[in-house]
This record gives C-alpha cells, structure tokens and sequence, in this order.
C-alpha cells in the first residue's frame, strides 16, 4: 500500500541536542512539506520540497533544516537553536501544488525533557 | 491578521444534529479550499475539496465556497459520534497550502 511513513512516533530531545525526524513516501509524490501543529493554532508550515535537491522555508523554518536528496525522503532536522520545539509534527506530500491530494503520515511527537 | 481564521471550538452537539463549520480568509489569490479531518494523534484526511465559488455534496458533508465574502463552510448533516474529530480548513495559492486553527467537534450520542 503507498502511503507516508513517519518514525519515530514520539520522540525525547534533551536541551542542546540537534534531533532528526523522518518521512519516507511511496506515492511517487514530486512535493513534500513539515508542518508544525501546536493546541489551537492549526497547521504551520516548516519547510516544503517540490523537485529533489531543493526547498524552501515556510512560515517558521528558524531552529529547522532539511534535505531532499531522494525524491522518497524529506527528513527534518530540529535543531538546538529552535527554543521551543516541543509540538507535533507532520510530514505530508503531494503530486502537485495546487494543494489537491495531500497525504499526511501520522506525526511525531517530539517533547524536551 | 492571520490569512485564514477558523473558531477554535471546542463545539458540542448532540447526535443527529446539523453542524456548521467555518473559515474567513483574507488572501484573494487563494483558489483551492480544502476541509480535512483529524482524528486525535493522527494526520490529517482530506474530506471535502472544492475550487472557486459554490456548493459540493458528499454524503452527509456539503462544503460551500463565497469567494465574493472570502468566506467557507462546512455542513455536516445528522451528525453521528463518530464524526468526533478536529476539522481544518485550508487554502491553497503558489503551491503552498494554509491552514486554519481547526474545530474541535464532539458528538454526543
């Protein structure tokens, strides 16, 4: 079955420490995105992808990084310099970029200790 | 100003009522409107997808799209437990989709 596929499903960061989240998709999808989805403020964007080797920064993309090295995976990388970075996060992709046919995994929960 | 608003609820009904969702939006270049459900700890799932102004039925589900008010609905028509969840709009203009806060629904049988 093609689908999106996010690990780990929670996830622990101690002060200081850089983390990296995963997001693997079957779909054959060309544009995949990191949302970030925190109590009463909806869906915001981190980071999106539409072509391999290339991103650009979403509405909150400071303390993130990214990579698309392969048109499979979108990994995103939570660094120290992000102060808060304790939320859910969701990886989605999609065939075009009209918004149409999103596919979202099931999210990380990332929480510091 | 946020360029989609959406009530956060939470909102309560009973069984077999008709529900009404909605969003107001401030970016005219927007042209795709999205409804989406999310069940608690999972991603979100498209539910309704219309493009430009008007009305589209689905079931129990009928989204409505003013473009001239910049303004969307959802309506769901008697309402079951199971349709429990959080509801996101979103919109979309230069690749990029833009989500609401999300309606927090609750059913009660």
């Amino acid at each position: 079955d093609g689908g999106i596929t996010q690990s780990p499903k929670y996830l622990f960061r101690k002060e200081g420490q850089n983390v990296t989240l995963s997001c693997e998709q079957n779909l054959n999808h060309d544009a995949m995105y990191w949302y970030r989805q925190d109590p009463g403020q909806g869906l915001r964007l981190i980071y999106y992808s539409q072509i391999v080797n290339d991103f650009q920064k979403g509405d909150i993309a400071e303390g993130y990084s990214v990579s698309r090295e392969k048109k499979e995976s979108f990994p995103l990388t939570v660094t120290s310099a992000q102060k808060n970075p304790t939320a859910f996060y969701l990886c989605a992709s999609s065939i075009g970029t009209t918004g149409y046919g999103y596919t979202f995994g099931s999210g990380t929960r990332l929480t510091v200790v | 100003q946020k360029e989609v608003e959406q009530d956060p609820g939470p909102l309560s009904v009973p069984e077999g009522a008709i529900v009404s969702l909605n969003c107001t939006y401030s970016n005219s270049a927007f042209q795709y409107f999205m409804w989406y459900r999310q069940y608690s700890r999972k991603g979100p799932e498209l539910l309704m997808y219309t493009y430009s102004s008007g009305n589209k039925e689905d079931g129990r589900f009928t989204a409505q799209v003013d473009k001239s008010s910049k303004y969307i609905s959802l309506f769901i028509r008697d309402s079951q437990p199971s349709d429990s969840a959080t509801y996101l709009c979103a919109m979309s203009a230069s690749g990029k989709l833009i989500f609401g806060q999300g309606t927090e629904l609750s059913v009660k049988p």
